[in-house]
């Protein structure tokens, strides 16, 4: 069954520490891969997202992922954390037919 | 250039009433999804919108219904609701071709009491 796990439903960081946020994927076809951020109340907002070539993605505030095949993963990473990152971040997968599958999604909170 | 349009922002309906959503797609994108978010979950997958045709559908009842219209624009129609229809309410829009991702709008805040 095609599915994306967050392991990480919480996590606390202090700002201007660095962050890693874990997404794996189970997809049968070759993936697209996205991370989206949300705000309390708000939609979503695209981060970052993977198609094909380097696996190395960079996206806008600061962030970039790594798409790794043989782990299945697409984790997201940030250098140093700002106290605006705090907020919930979703991963996503589709094979391109539009329609995608998030993760549960893991709530960032940012220590001053 | 304004993104995707929801109305209206915050709704209150009763158990059994019907409710309808409506979504302007970002300029330029033809297709238009919905997904349903609960509290404290990921967005799910509801249906997608297509040439003012329904060209995919995830695990919800047939109250759930949508319609296309000519200018791209959607609406989102739940008959009879339940309480557990209780959610935010997201459309997505894109265009066709090389996946260029989503633009989601900012959703539909839908409590039934």
């Amino acid at each position: 069954a095609q599915s994306v796990t967050q392991p990480d439903i919480h996590i606390t960081v202090s700002e201007g520490a660095s962050l890693e946020l874990r997404c794996n994927y189970s997809y049968g076809a070759t993936p697209y891969l996205f991370w989206y951020v949300q705000s309390p109340g708000q939609g979503l907002q695209l981060l970052l997202k993977y198609f094909s070539g380097d696996t190395l993605v960079q996206g806008i505030k600061g962030f970039e992922a790594e798409f790794k095949r043989s782990q299945s993963s697409f984790n997201l990473r940030k250098p140093s954390v700002h106290w605006s990152d705090a907020a919930e971040y979703f991963c996503a997968v589709t094979s391109g037919t539009y329609k995608y599958i998030f993760g549960t999604g893991t709530r960032l909170k940012v220590l001053a | 250039d304004a993104g995707v349009t929801q109305s209206p922002t915050h709704l209150i309906k009763t158990r059994g009433q019907q409710v309808t959503l409506r979504c302007s797609p970002k300029s330029g994108h033809d297709t238009v999804s919905w997904y349903q978010q609960a509290l404290g979950q990921g967005p799910q997958f509801i249906f997608q919108y297509y040439e003012e045709e329904e060209r995919q559908r995830g695990n919800f009842p047939d109250r759930f219904s949508g319609h296309q219209f000519p200018n791209y624009s959607s609406e989102l129609n739940v008959n009879a609701l339940l309480l557990g229809d209780s959610a935010l309410y997201l459309c997505a829009s894109t265009r066709q071709g090389p996946n260029y991702g989503y633009t989601f709008g900012s959703g539909t805040r839908l409590t039934v009491v």
